[in-house]
């Protein structure tokens, strides 16, 4: 049974900071792994999303790499900005026809 | 082009009674996912439509239902409700049967009093 986590839970960091998320999944045969921001009550905005077959995605300042090996992935945000203050969650789909497996999500907060 | 649309925003529920949600996926897309949300937590699967059949279900029991039409939008319904279905429900939509990149809509709070 696959199973998500994500370290740390909770993140505080000051405004500029560089900073890396973790995404753990115990089935290494998954499909595609794709990173999420969640505002406070609102929806999932997807962020990137990796294919197995690749090694990591890029957007602006964000930067995702997948693991398979190690059952790990990382969600890189570069020079942080109070904006970015989110819950991040990954989810990881395993093979064709499997539902989405949800991380627990870290909570982000960027101190101006 | 219109993203993922759900209504309502927020609806208040009393226990053992029905909720009706509904979902309108992304202009293009043909399948339809469900989530509830519990405060804190991430999203669980509850099941997908995708050529109005249910395809696949998570771990939900018999009390939630769905249902998708033609035009690709589907309902969730959920009967008998509990305290405990108190939730966010998150509607996806994606192209095309298969693991393939899931857009959110903005989610109902259902909150069962």
């Amino acid at each position: 049974k696959q199973e998500v986590t994500q370290i740390p839970a909770a993140l505080s960091v000051p405004e500029g900071e560089n900073l890396v998320l973790n995404c753990s999944f115990t089935d290494s045969a998954i499909y595609n792994l794709q990173w999420f921001r969640q505002d406070p009550g609102k929806g999932l905005t997807s962020l990137l999303l990796i294919q197995s077959s690749q090694r990591e995605q890029t957007s602006g300042r964000l930067n995702a790499s997948l693991d398979k090996s190690s059952g790990r992935s990382t969600l890189y945000i570069a020079a942080s900005q109070p904006g970015d203050s989110a819950t991040y969650l990954c989810a990881a789909l395993k093979t064709s026809y499997d539902k989405v497996i949800f991380g627990p999500g870290t909570s982000l907060s960027v101190i101006p | 082009d219109a993203g993922v649309t759900q209504s309502p925003t927020h609806l208040i529920k009393t226990r053992g009674q029905q909720v009706t949600l509904r979902c309108s996926p992304k202009s293009g897309h043909d399948t339809v996912s469900w989530y509830q949300q519990a405060l804190g937590q991430g999203p669980q699967f509850i099941f997908q439509y995708y050529e109005e059949e249910e395809r696949q279900r998570g771990n939900f029991p018999d009390r939630f239902s769905g249902h998708q039409f033609p035009n690709y939008s589907s309902e969730l319904n959920v009967n008998a409700l509990l305290l405990g279905d108190s939730a966010l429900y998150l509607c996806a939509s994606s192209a095309g049967w298969g693991p393939n990149e899931q857009y959110f809509g903005p989610g109902t709070r259902l909150t069962v009093t």
